[in-house]
C-alpha cells in the first residue's frame, strides 16, 4: 500500500496570508490526525478527524481549522498567518486504533 | 492534565553500548505506548509499541518496558549502531484505545559515537 502523502512539501507565505495543506491517508485508513512540529515545542497535536467528523482538538487558536472528505483525505487551513506558525506540519493516519503512520510533512515558512 | 515527560533530552553513547530513554505519563487510563524514531529530515517512524496488558516487548535490538503502577515506560536499545542516531519520541493516548489524541514527549536526540 502507498504510504501517507502530503502536499505541498514546502511552502513560503507572508504574514497575514492563509494556507491550506493536504493529506492523503493510507488506503483504508479512516482517521487522520494533524501535528505541528517545531524545534522548541516538539510534536503538538492539532486535531483528529474520523469519517469526516472532528473527534478531538488540541490547544491551538481558531485560526487553525481542518476538514475531512468522504474519501478520508484531509485538509488543514491556517488563516492570518503569523511568524510563529512556521513549522513542519505532519499528518498521520490510522485504521481506527492508536497505531499512527506519518506522512513526510509540509514545511511552512512564514516571512 | 495531559502530559508525557521524556528524559533525557539528549543522549550520547559509544557504539556498541546500550541506550535507555524514559517517559512518564499522567493519564492512568492510557493503554497504548508507542515509540517513534525520526531521522534528520524524515518523518517519524513507529519502531515499537506496547499495550498495557504486557510489561515488556522486544524486537531484535530494541525493547520497551512498561510500569503501569508508576506510569512510566522506557525504550532500550542494545548494541547501538551509527544508524540508531536519530530523535526518539514516546507517546501516550488520552482517549481510550483510539487515535483521538496522542500526546508526544519532547523527544530525545540520540547520538552514537564511533
Amino acid at each position: 500500500k502507498a504510504g501517507v502523502t502530503q502536499t505541498p512539501r514546502y511552502l513560503i507565505k507572508t504574514r497575514g496570508q492563509q494556507v491550506t495543506l493536504s493529506c492523503s491517508p493510507i488506503s483504508g485508513h479512516r482517521s487522520v490526525s494533524w501535528y505541528q512540529q517545531t524545534p522548541g515545542q516538539g510534536l503538538q497535536f492539532l486535531f483528529e478527524y474520523f469519517s469526516e467528523t472532528q473527534r478531538n482538538k488540541g490547544n491551538f487558536p481558531g485560526r487553525f481549522s481542518g476538514r475531512q472528505f468522504s474519501n478520508s483525505r484531509s485538509e488543514m487551513n491556517v488563516s492570518t498567518l503569523e511568524l510563529g506558525d512556521s513549522a513542519l506540519y505532519l499528518c498521520a493516519s490510522s485504521l481506527n486504533g492508536p497505531e499512527q503512520y506519518f506522512g513526510p510533512g509540509t514545511r511552512l515558512t512564514v516571512t | 492534565g495531559e502530559n508525557v515527560e521524556q528524559h533525557p533530552s539528549t543522549l550520547s553513547v559509544q557504539e556498541g553500548d546500550s541506550a535507555v530513554i524514559k517517559c512518564t505519563y499522567s493519564d492512568s487510563a492510557s493503554n497504548y505506548f508507542p515509540w517513534y524514531k525520526q531521522e534528520l529530515g524524515k518523518r517519524p517512524q513507529l519502531i515499537i509499541d506496547i499495550r498495557s496488558n504486557v510489561g515488556e516487548k522486544k524486537d531484535q535490538r530494541i525493547a520497551v518496558t512498561l510500569n503501569k503502577t508508576a506510569k512510566h515506560f522506557s525504550l532500550h536499545i542494545t548494541e547501538t549502531q551509527p544508524e540508531d542516531s536519530a530523535v526518539y519520541f514516546c507517546a501516550a493516548p488520552f482517549t481510550y484505545s483510539s487515535a483521538s489524541k496522542i500526546i508526544f514527549g519532547s523527544g530525545t536526540r540520540l547520538s552514537i559515537r564511533p
